[in-house]
């Protein structure tokens, strides 16, 4: 059973489009990542989140943490293919959790086409 | 910094073989994470350190899999006899933990058991 359940599994689109990709949980997190990973490379943090209802933003992507701090969004504006890759979001369960343990989602693999 | 370094990049054995993967990870960081990631279960935790002490070996998938971290800028993950089904991509992550989870990620070995 996954902590973390990310969605969707595979997105696949044309440059220019916009996408939001998902992290959703039962379980309440003191803090989230999202991670980008490319092909033969490990994963490469791109943003933590730590407070319920916090919007961060890289460039064209956004990241936002729910209120209750169970989920979280990843939001593109204006896709391009140096976007493509598997996104991961990651976090520390508030409770349950031996310390410094972070859980991982199964990922969301990008594809954007010229 | 050079990032975690992980060796070696690729592994082709036969089954039945002792296979070792190391890693050193970012200096000063006391947390270290070995993963393995395969299409089916995406990254899976095996073991972590803090302090070069195992804190969780949950994720170990079986007896044939050790890992140990004799001193703070080492770690070893060993599969003895590798079976097909350890193929996969190995990662070893370090973090800095007080108060903060980020991971950085090695490159990955890439195991191959034929």
């Amino acid at each position: 059973t996954q902590l973390l359940e990310q969605s969707p599994q595979f997105l696949s689109i044309q440059e220019g489009e916009n996408l939001t990709v998902y992290c959703n949980s039962s379980s309440v997190f003191s803090s989230l990542q999202w991670y980008r990973q490319e092909p033969g490379e490990g994963p490469v943090l791109l943003v933590t989140v730590v407070t319920g209802g916090e919007v961060k933003k890289l460039k064209r992507l956004t990241f936002q943490f729910g209120d209750a701090r169970k989920d979280s969004s990843l939001h593109i504006t204006a896709a391009q293919p140096g976007d493509t890759g598997l996104y991961l979001c990651a976090g520390v369960p508030d409770r349950g959790s031996t310390l410094g343990r972070l859980y991982f989602g199964r990922g969301t693999q990008l594809t954007v086409w010229p | 910094d050079a990032g975690v370094i992980q060796s070696p990049r690729h592994e082709v054995t036969e089954m039945g073989q002792e296979v070792t993967l190391r890693c050193k990870p970012i200096s000063g960081h006391d947390y270290l994470f070995w993963y393995r990631q395969t299409m089916m279960r995406g990254l899976e935790l095996l073991i972590y350190f803090n302090n070069n002490v195992p804190i969780d070996d949950s994720g170990m998938p079986e007896d044939r899999f050790s890992a140990k971290m004799p001193n703070a800028s080492f770690s070893t993950l060993k599969i003895q006899p590798s079976e097909p089904r350890d193929s996969a991509v190995y990662f070893c992550a370090s973090s800095f933990n007080r108060g903060r989870t980020e991971a950085f990620f090695g490159q990955g070995t890439r195991l191959t058991v034929v």
